[in-house]
């Protein structure tokens, strides 16, 4: 079983839709979770980062974590032609030390105006 | 906004060649990674770098990797003998104090071709 599931698309919505994208976890010490959106042949940009479960809210993203269901997602409204991109959940253990983050393998996401 | 910057952008080599990808990590960050990320596949973490020294790496890391910080500003990855699996992007990234050490923010990339 991997330890991070992300459908990786294409997520096809007509622009001003609510887009809503997810990953599930195996691995129950994960106590970060971030999302980052990548345009082609770049560099992940962090859009969000919330610890532990709840919900964490910025400008039209909306972060929500289920650690009872090791299930993250992240939503979009009033989505975007520009929001169309690869979007990528990463997660990481607590403690300290620089942990790396283990990604899922990206939904891409496509808005048609 | 300050960024990670990262050279060169593309970088062409031969099969048991070294080569040695650069990044300039934003200034007030402590911890530094290197990732990788081969066409298609999700984003690997391949090291964490710490007060001059690995904090933590992965099993893809092996002996012919290393890092190094040469100066205040700069970091390095170097892959002594290249292989055509080392075809990749290579990303750097950076995050800032201790207790937001999980908050990373990345390069634009190094694309890595081994002919």
């Amino acid at each position: 079983q991997k330890e991070v599931e992300q459908d990786p698309g294409p997520l096809s919505v007509p622009e001003g839709a609510i887009v809503s994208l997810n990953c599930t976890y195996s691995n129950s010490a994960f106590q970060y979770f971030m999302w980052y959106r990548q345009y082609s042949r770049k560099g992940p940009e962090l859009l969000m980062y919330t610890y532990s479960s709840g919900n964490k809210e910025d400008g039209r993203f909306t972060a929500q974590v289920d650690k009872s269901s090791k299930y993250i997602s992240l939503f979009i409204r009033d989505s975007q032609p520009s929001d169309s991109a690869t979007y990528l959940c990463a997660m990481s253990h607590s403690g300290g030390g620089a942990d790396g983050l283990t990604f899922g393998k990206g939904t891409h996401l496509i808005i048609q105006p | 906004e300050p960024e990670v910057t990262q050279t060169p952008s593309h970088q062409v080599t031969q099969m048991g060649q070294e080569v040695i990808l650069r990044c300039v990590p934003i200034s007030n960050h402590l911890y530094f990674y290197w990732y990788r990320q081969i066409l298609g596949q999700k984003v690997e973490f391949l090291v964490s770098f710490y007060n001059n020294e690995i904090s933590e790496k992965s099993e893809i890391f092996d002996d012919q990797f290393s890092v190094e910080r040469p100066d205040g500003s700069n970091f390095t990855l170097k892959i002594r003998s290249t292989k055509l699996e080392d075809s990749a992007m290579y990303f750097c990234a950076s995050s800032p104090a201790i207790s937001r050490h999980n908050e990373q923010f990345f390069g634009p990339g190094t694309r890595l071709t081994v002919l």
